[in-house]
């Protein structure tokens, strides 16, 4: 079935430093992509989306693009913020566009 | 943006009683629900997807007796957790999405955190 697979481990970074979330997925059809951000306490919101192949969604800085080739959608962000430190999701909608598949999620730290 | 709340955020119950738990979104109407399960490092797993008046539609592998979902209402979604066991402890999370019912107009609670002892 459908699968979304990101990078291992949570992320520390310094402030304003390049941030890069690896994202590989796994789907039949033409998924839309997405990433979601949840900040403590809070629920998921969406981040950013893209619903075909070369599409880049970006949003607060971060910019993600759809590429069918490999199979990705990576997160980047130029120059991090102590405010961007979240739990970070990479997900896809099944070919009806109703369902999401998540992957297991990013946590990210950025230290002033 | 639109605002889904979950309550309890935190229970703690003992094996063998149920436990429930609300979803409500707060400033739209939700025609479709849709319940979550994280466990720890892992990605959300989609339960079952509720559209209001109607029964829920659950994932495979997801009991249904064991999971009761109900959807009476345009602004609320309850999961009942019943004969609640140790396993059943996790992270369950809620989301609701309007009129549109597409998946990137889903709107997320914050989670609510059962342990069961």
């Amino acid at each position: 079935g459908d699968s979304v697979t990101q990078m291992e481990g949570p992320v520390t970074l310094s402030e304003e430093a390049f941030l890069t979330i690896n994202c590989t997925y796994t789907a039949t059809g033409y998924p839309s992509l997405f990433w979601y951000v949840q900040y403590p306490g809070e629920g998921l919101q969406l981040l950013l989306k893209a619903t075909k192949a070369d599409d880049k969604g970006s949003n607060k800085g971060f910019e993600a693009t759809y590429r069918k080739e490999t199979t990705s959608f990576h997160l980047e962000k130029g120059s991090v913020q102590v405010s961007d430190s979240a739990v970070y999701f990479c997900a896809l909608s099944d070919a009806w566009g109703n369902r999401l598949a998540f992957g297991k999620g990013n946590q990210v730290v950025v230290i002033p | 943006g639109a605002v889904v709340s979950q309550h309890p955020s935190r229970v703690i119950c003992k094996s063998g009683t149920s436990v429930k738990i609300e979803c409500r979104s707060l400033d739209f109407q939700a025609t479709t629900m849709f319940w979550y399960r994280q466990f720890p490092k892992q990605s959300l797993m989609l339960m079952a997807t509720s559209n209001e008046g109607s029964k829920a539609t659950y994932e495979q592998g997801v009991e249904k007796d064991k999971f009761l979902i109900n959807h009476a209402s345009l602004t609320l979604s309850t999961l009942t957790v019943t004969s609640a066991h140790p396993e059943d402890s996790s992270f369950y999370i809620c989301s609701a999405s309007g009129t549109s019912g597409g998946v990137d107009e889903q709107f997320f609670g914050p989670g609510t955190r059962l342990t069961v002892l």
